[in-house]
């Protein structure tokens, strides 16, 4: 079975600084798709960025980053020049492709402090 | 930039009583999912939608539960009978029109609160 773990419940980071959300996951598929969302405090859940599995180059989308181990199966996000704006719960996710869902980690509430 | 709603955004009911909670996904998209998430804890999958049918569920999708589109803009779930544990954020998302789990858009989400 799939699953996504992400093992830091809570961080914290001072604005303009650089953070990053750590997230592994095991899976015995070879194509598959990696995701981070974000969830504010409104609880809308908004994507921040993806990653094909079969795509060796690290996504990145103005300020977030992603260091992709497919090996180490880890895929982790990095926040540059944190903002107060960026406070709030992020959540790993997969999708297998021929599963057709998305299988989410637990969060990692994020604190940005001035 | 198109995005995908959800009515209402918070509804409360009693235990026992059915509710229907609304979405309009996003209008060339394909695919059509509900997840849960109670508070306090992760975001958890119900089913997936393509071609006026459902593509997977989970275990939590039980028979209390269904999904429908009835008019070709609206995706519905429906719990018949609602329980306390029912108490959770359900959002809906949507994807496509290419490859189904290329990316998922989501709703802000309806809080639903069973007493």
């Amino acid at each position: 079975a799939q699953t996504v773990t992400q093992s830091q419940p809570e961080m914290s980071v001072q604005e303009a600084e650089t953070v990053t959300l750590s997230c592994t996951y095991d899976t015995s598929e070879s194509n598959y798709y990696l995701f981070w969302y974000k969830q504010p405090p409104s609880r809308q859940m908004i994507l921040v960025i993806r990653q094909e599995a079969y795509k060796q180059q690290n996504a990145t989308e103005n300020r977030f980053s992603v260091n992709f181990q497919k090996a180490a199966k880890s895929f982790s996000l990095k926040i540059s020049d944190s903002q107060l704006g960026d406070t709030a719960m992020y959540f790993c996710a997969f999708d297998g492709g021929a599963t057709n869902k998305l299988i989410f980690g637990t969060g990692t509430l994020l604190a940005v402090q001035p | 930039e198109p995005e995908v709603t959800q009515t209402p955004s918070h509804q409360v009911t009693q235990m026992g009583q059915e509710v229907i909670l609304r979405c309009v996904p996003i209008s060339n998209h394909l695919y059509f999912y509900w997840y849960r998430q109670i508070l306090g804890q992760k975001v958890e999958f119900l089913v997936s939608f393509y071609n006026n049918e459902i593509s997977e569920k989970s275990e939590i999708f039980d028979d209390q539960f269904s999904v429908e589109r009835p008019d070709g803009s609206n995706f519905t779930l429906k719990i018949r009978s609602t329980k306390l544990e029912d108490s959770a954020m359900y959002f809906c998302a949507s994807g496509g029109p290419g490859q189904a789990t290329y990316e998922q858009y989501f709703g802000p989400g309806t809080r639903l609160t069973v007493t």
